[in-house]
């Protein structure tokens, strides 16, 4: 299993530029997460799927979007990158309450 | 709200030396994960302690969870450069069980 995996790893967006984060878990895990990591600020939910076409907003969900198509794919959207957006992304998959299994993240910076 | 308070927020030690970290919160734990994540990479769970009063130990690393669950503690042991990474604490969020919120973490750094 190669678990969660993300694409790209790193990625400059100049302002007003849109973006589509990949996420792929061959887990067959129901729930699937995207978190942000800021420097000293630990990860901040911004959605997440319960399973194939549902999806919920998190804590810092503005200027993102979602979609869950199959099981296995998790795609985040920007639309228009903002330097607010700079961060680090992470997607996970759980298969129940007390684990999540991360992907090694991507590095964004928008300038 | 659920706050996940972690202290302290850096620590830097030599090889060898003992350290605890702490997470506390600010109701009861229905139960709390605890994360390590390396540079550059996600995080990976180390543990889950459910039970007030209970003990938990992987290799050189000690868990504690509080009797009230209120708070809880990792301690390692000797510490190794290997052991070098961002620390998290993490609970079921309370309006639902399927997220999880994130305290900021310990950053640890073991020098040789």
């Amino acid at each position: 299993n190669a678990g969660v995996t993300q694409t790209p790893k790193f990625r400059i967006l100049k302002i007003g530029q849109s973006m589509t984060l990949q996420c792929t878990q061959d887990m067959n895990h129901n729930y699937m997460y995207w978190y942000r990591q800021d420097p000293g600020m630990g990860l901040k939910l911004i959605y997440y799927s319960v399973g194939a076409g549902i999806t919920d907003k998190g804590e810092v969900p503005n200027g993102y979007n979602v979609s869950r198509s199959t099981t296995e794919d998790f795609p985040l959207r920007l639309e228009l990158a903002a330097p607010s957006q700079t961060s680090v992304y992470f997607c996970a998959s759980r298969v129940d309450v007390h684990e999540q299994f991360f992907g090694p993240g991507t590095r964004l910076t928008v300038l | 709200t659920q706050l996940l308070e972690q202290s302290p927020q850096f620590l830097s030690i030599q090889e060898g030396e003992n350290l605890t970290v702490y997470c506390n919160s600010s109701s009861v734990f229905s139960s709390l994960q605890w994360y390590r994540q390396e540079p550059g990479e996600g995080p990976v769970l180390l543990v889950t302690v459910v039970t007030g009063g209970e003990v938990k130990k992987l290799k050189r690393l000690t868990f504690q969870f509080g009797d009230a669950r209120k708070d809880s503690s990792l301690h390692i042991t000797a510490a190794q450069p290997g052991d070098t990474g961002l620390y998290l604490c993490a609970e079921p969020t309370v309006s639902g069980y399927s997220t999880l919120t994130f305290g900021k973490g310990t950053m640890l750094l073991v020098s040789p």
